[in-house]
């Protein structure tokens, strides 16, 4: 069956733009997790959701990034105002539940540059 | 709070030597541990995880990991190398007891495999 995805798979875009990072998670999976990988780092979560809502967003840096998941399946990270330092590799992983034991299958990721 | 420390960001073996990548933890409360393979321009891919159920753990591909609460590691292991086992490999931390299985990653052990 098809795995989680993540559209686009490469952005560019400039300092002070939005930017909005689409997954698609894996049919029938409510768990819904967002990571941030930086260069030569392990990935770093940011929020999960748990259905529809966002169940912790601890991981968030600031208020310029936002998540969503409207319908409780696919989910859009959003973050305004891009800086910099914001160029990192967004992955998105997903799992049946959010269990201690349930799996996360990761996307392939969408790379993330800012100018 | 938890991490997890690995021991090395290289690693290099010949093809049919044995594997020992290093990870040490450190958790306020039992935790579940994990390794994930990441292959280039490939999403993360879970090689086993260690629940509790037993201290030895065996993935895929081979691999296999011990937990040792005394010495608090969980070293990955592979009796023998093969070239498409290059790649980045990270030790991984989640709370347990409903803490959302929010993953908690090291900064990952490049795995060299040499003819």
């Amino acid at each position: 069956g098809a795995g989680v995805s993540q559209t686009p798979s490469n952005k560019v875009t400039e300092k002070g733009k939005y930017v909005e990072l689409r997954c698609d998670p894996i049919s029938g999976h409510t768990a819904l997790y967002w990571y941030r990988q930086s260069l030569g780092q392990g990935p770093e979560f940011l929020i999960y959701f748990q259905g529809t809502g966002a169940a912790d967003d601890s991981g968030l840096p600031n208020d310029r990034f936002f998540a969503v998941r409207p319908e409780g399946s696919v989910s859009t990270l959003k973050i305004q105002r891009t800086e910099r330092g914001d160029s990192a590799v967004y992955l998105c992983a997903s799992s049946l539940s959010s269990g201690d034991f349930d799996e996360q299958f990761f996307g392939p990721g969408t790379r993330l540059t800012v100018l | 709070a938890q991490s997890v420390t690995q021991l090395d960001s290289h690693v290099s073996v010949s093809e049919g030597t044995p594997v020992l990548l290093r990870c040490n933890y450190s958790s306020s409360y039992s935790p579940s541990l994990f390794w994930y393979v990441q292959h280039p321009n490939k999403g993360l891919q879970l090689l086993l995880k260690y629940t509790s159920a037993a201290t030895l753990v065996k993935g895929i591909n081979g691999f296999e990991a011990e937990f040792k609460k005394s010495e608090t590691s969980f070293h990955l292991t592979k009796p023998s190398a093969h070239m498409s086992d290059a790649a980045e490999y990270f030790c991984v931390v989640s709370p347990r007891a409903g803490g959302g299985n929010k993953l908690t990653f090291g900064t990952g052990t490049q795995l060299k495999v040499e003819l």
